[in-house]
């Protein structure tokens, strides 16, 4: 098992520009995580899904974002219209049910310029 | 979700233990104490978790205060790798309410 992986690791966009970022989790995993975290601060909670199903989004998590699980495997993570406010570093994490010890990716790190 | 307390840094020396308190006086029955830490340029990591005894794996052991209103997490002999940022954050272990609520945590510098 490899872990949980996140492509792209880098994203440099421009401001209104649309990103999307990808989540593989650990297989067998059904709980499938979202944080964001900026710089100094500790990470915060986006959403999560169990599953395919999307069970609890945050107020952090406007409009603009979008978050998806089509198949209960991988997840993306869109976010429209970027804003340099976005700039930050986006993180996975997947966990099994039993336990829901969470493991994290490396995280992509989005800059907005 | 219940607050956690920790200091914002501490420092250590290689291969001596670190002791990092957390104070968390408004912990509910089924909170569980959960410590992650996360090294630079990396997602964090799971470290210990416990609810009221003491708890021992291969990273770290968990001691609870019996009043379970503090805890401490122990590195028994640290290493320049342990030099992170470690959380401390409290949760109902599963359940429809388990997402991670992280504070600033407290940043451990090891000295060589």
């Amino acid at each position: 098992d490899t872990g949980v992986s996140q492509n792209p690791r880098h994203k440099i966009t421009k401001r209104g520009q649309n990103v999307t970022f990808r989540c593989d989790p650990i297989s067998e995993h059904n709980r499938l995580y979202w944080y964001r975290q900026t710089l100094g601060q500790g990470p915060e909670f986006l959403t999560y899904f169990q599953n395919e199903a999307q069970l609890e989004k945050s107020r952090l998590l406007s409009d603009r974002f979008s978050a998806e699980r089509p198949k209960g495997s991988f997840s993306t993570l869109e976010i429209q219209r970027t804003e340099q406010g976005d700039s930050a570093m986006y993180l996975c994490a997947s966990s099994e049910l039993i336990t829901d010890t969470q493991y994290f990716g490396p995280g992509t790190r989005l800059t907005v310029l | 979700d219940a607050k956690t307390t920790q200091p914002n840094s501490m420092e250590s020396n290689e291969e001596e233990p670190v002791h990092l308190p957390c104070n968390h006086s408004t912990i509910s029955g089924t909170d569980y104490i959960h410590w992650y830490r996360q090294l630079p340029s990396q997602g964090p990591e799971y470290v210990i978790h416990g609810l009221t005894s003491n708890v021992n794996n291969r990273m770290a052991s968990l001691a609870i205060a019996e009043d379970r209103k503090s805890s401490t997490l122990i590195l028994h002999r640290a290493t320049l790798r342990d030099a992170a940022v470690y959380y401390c954050i409290l949760r109902v272990l599963t359940g429809a309410n388990s997402k991670l609520t992280f504070g600033k945590g407290i940043t451990l510098s090891v000295r060589p």
